[in-house]
């Protein structure tokens, strides 16, 4: 089935650890995100790609560092800077710059910091 | 103001009512408009585009109006299985596709 996996669905990580979250797709789509969402708070942008090797920041990319060495994978790691990593990771996809297509979600991986 | 704007609700209504949301968006230019559903804990999904004209899926209609810079959902015979929360998303012109969210409308469906 094509879609777009995100592992593991629960993290629990201590306070000054890096994490290293997951986000696998087969829809060969050019472009991914990854998105924070918290508590009564909407989506926010951490950073987007819309090429292999090249991405961008989005509005709150402080604290975060990702990767996109291949089209299928999009890894996001979440650094000791980020000062309230606790939330929910959402990556989701977009198949090309031209496309009128919207972006499609993986299930999510939630974060929590102890 | 915010660049997408809905009223958080939440909207609690009987089976079988017709409810609808409103959003609205600051960017006149906006070119691509969507609503997603999102269950509790789960991934928002993608519900409907917006079209210019108007569009219809089964129970749910969604409308844009540009002069006034809202789109609107409306659903038709509520079910309990429409309990969600609403996301309106707008896509800007520019080459970096961003969309940008709407803190959603929650909607309780209750027997």
């Amino acid at each position: 089935d094509g879609g777009i996996t995100q592992s593991p669905k629960y993290l629990f990580r201590k306070e000054g650890q890096n994490v290293t979250l997951s986000c696998e797709q087969n829809l060969n789509h050019d472009a991914m995100y990854w998105y924070r969402q918290d508590p009564g708070q909407g989506l926010r942008l951490i950073y987007y790609s819309q090429i292999v090797n090249d991405f961008q920041k989005g509005d709150i990319a402080e604290g975060y560092s990702v990767s996109r060495e291949k089209k299928e994978s999009f890894p996001l790691t979440v650094t000791s800077a980020q000062k309230n990593p606790t939330a929910f990771y959402l990556c989701a996809s977009h198949p090309s710059l031209g496309s009128t297509d919207t972006q499609y979600f993986g299930p999510g991986t939630r974060l929590t910091v102890l | 103001r915010k660049e997408v704007e809905q009223d958080p609700g939440p909207f609690n209504v009987p089976e079988g009512a017709t409810v609808a949301f409103n959003c609205t968006y600051s960017n006149s230019a906006s070119q691509s408009f969507f609503w997603y559903r999102q269950d509790c804990r789960k991934e928002p999904k993608l519900l409907m585009s917006v079209y210019s004209s108007g569009n219809e899926d089964g129970r749910f209609t969604a409308q844009l109006n540009r002069a006034s810079q809202y789109i609107s959902l409306l659903i038709r015979d509520s079910k309990l299985s429409d309990s969600a929360t609403y996301l309106c998303v707008v896509r800007n012109a520019g080459n970096n596709r961003k969309l940008i969210w709407g803190l959603g409308t929650s909607l309780a469906v209750n027997p």
